[in-house]
């Protein structure tokens, strides 16, 4: 069960938008609706941000958003801003014998 | 607003067992629609699952960790815990505990560092 691949930097300017991608295989995110996209300041606890592909939990801003095609997750933060620099990390339901969940290796996202 | 609280023993030496209690408050740990999970973080590295458990006793582990840990729900108390044995200086981490539904960790506690030292 290796951790899903995601690229470990990815930068934008205020107001661009940038898309970090999570690939995995048909065990965990190509099989199952179940990704979810958390936010790390670090120091602090993990935020959910996305769960199921992409829904938005209360309270988090429409900038961020969620995609899936075939075993890549994607998400997308729309209109960046300061604070948005964190490190982002997807994670998947997977199930080989066992369910379990897997994360993306995680991505730090800095804002030029 | 549910919370939950991370505590143990900040050292832990080789080959013993690290041991750590979640405390929810807010909301019961009954639930019969939340998973109770353990995730870790060690120093510099990304996010991995442990575990979670639900209060009727079902446990879902990592594959690789699995002979090694052991998740287990207190009502009583609304607590869960996490046990994980015979631990090297590679289980060193901050260790979170989280609510989880559908393998989405909702809710989490803020860690606590737990190292693997002599």
């Amino acid at each position: 069960q290796s951790a899903l691949t995601q690229p470990p930097s990815a930068s934008g300017s205020p107001g661009q938008s940038v898309t970090i991608s999570c690939t995995g295989t048909s065990s965990d995110v190509g099989g199952y609706k179940y990704v979810s996209w958390y936010q790390h300041h670090p120091g602090k606890a993990p935020k959910l941000i996305i769960y199921e592909v992409n829904k938005r939990p209360s309270g988090v801003p429409d900038r961020f958003s969620g995609s899936k095609s075939g075993n890549t997750a994607s998400l997308t933060v729309s209109g960046l801003q300061a604070e948005d620099e964190a490190d982002y990390y997807c994670s998947s339901h997977a199930v080989t014998i066992n369910a379990y969940v897997i994360f993306g290796g995680g991505t730090k996202l800095t804002v030029l | 607003q549910l919370q939950l609280q991370e505590s143990g023993p900040g050292l832990v030496k080789p080959s013993e067992t690290l041991s750590l209690t979640c405390t929810v408050s807010g909301g019961s740990i009954s639930s019969s629609d939340h998973h109770w999970a353990w995730i870790r973080q060690p120093p510099g590295k990304g996010l991995e699952w442990i575990g979670s458990m639900h209060y009727t006793g079902a446990t879902y582990y990592k594959p690789s960790l699995k002979s090694r840990v052991a998740i287990s729900v207190d009502p009583s108390k609304n607590q869960f815990s996490l046990r994980l044995s015979a631990v090297t200086a590679a289980d060193t981490a901050v260790y979170y505990c989280t609510r989880d539904r559908t393998s989405t960790n909702i809710d989490w506690g803020q860690g606590t560092l737990v190292t693997v030292s002599s």
